[in-house]
């Protein structure tokens, strides 16, 4: 069984630019969400993904956007980085959102 | 909005003493999990609680849930330094999960020789 993963593992990027973090589901899980954990902090809830759908909201501005695949992996997309946007980011899979199961992260930084 | 808060944020213990991390929520509960997280880590699952009165212990850790009082507890026991970590709880108050996890600030635990 494989679990969560993410890529890239690293990324660094500049004040106004796009990017894109994705991420694998652990086999047989059919929710992503996201969470953005910044730095001394615990993690914040972005946004959920069921079945293609985003399903669930956090407190984040529009500029931060997902998709969820056929084969249930996700993408989240930030447009016009800020700095305030460095963070790890975590996505977590799980079974009709019973247990989260959290992947390695990715660690932005906007410089 | 819920509110999810941990006390201690930060703790330093003696291996070998035992101690306790609370965590108190602000709105009626499905659900709560205890996470443990490394430095530059990712989140491990070390508890699921699912009603009022749920223990559940794995090693030196035994996790309980009060959801009247809306508190649950995280209570080491020996510390070892292997335990040195920052531990998270989270509240899920949909059981369908659409807001999410609420997580506290988390606590720092370090343990001493």
């Amino acid at each position: 069984e494989t679990g969560v993963t993410q890529s890239p593992t690293h990324l660094i990027k500049t004040r106004g630019q796009q990017v894109t973090l994705r991420c694998s589901s652990q086999s047989g899980h059919n929710t992503v969400s996201w969470y953005q954990q910044a730095l001394g902090q615990g993690p914040q809830f972005i946004f959920q993904y069921y079945r293609e759908e985003e399903n669930g909201r956090g407190n984040f501005p529009p500029r931060f956007s997902g998709l969820q695949f056929p084969n249930y992996s996700s993408e989240l997309n930030v447009n016009a980085l800020e700095l305030d946007d460095s963070a790890l980011y975590l996505c977590a899979s799980s079974l009709h959102n019973y247990e989260q199961y959290f992947g390695p992260g990715t660690r932005l930084t906007v410089t | 909005e819920l509110k999810v808060e941990q006390n201690p944020l930060f703790l330093s213990m003696q291996e070998g003493k035992n101690y306790t991390i609370y965590c108190n929520y602000s709105t009626t509960s499905d659900r709560l999990y205890w996470y443990r997280q490394d430095p530059g880590k990712s989140l491990e699952s070390l508890f699921v609680l699912l009603s009022n009165g749920a223990v559940k212990q794995e090693g030196r850790l035994m996790a309980s849930l009060d959801t009247k009082a809306r508190l649950s507890t995280l209570h080491i026991t020996a510390a070892v330094h292997d335990l040195s970590a920052t531990y998270f709880c989270a509240v899920d108050i949909q059981g369908g999960g659409a807001d999410g996890l609420t997580f506290g600030k988390g606590t720092h635990l370090i343990i001493q020789p």
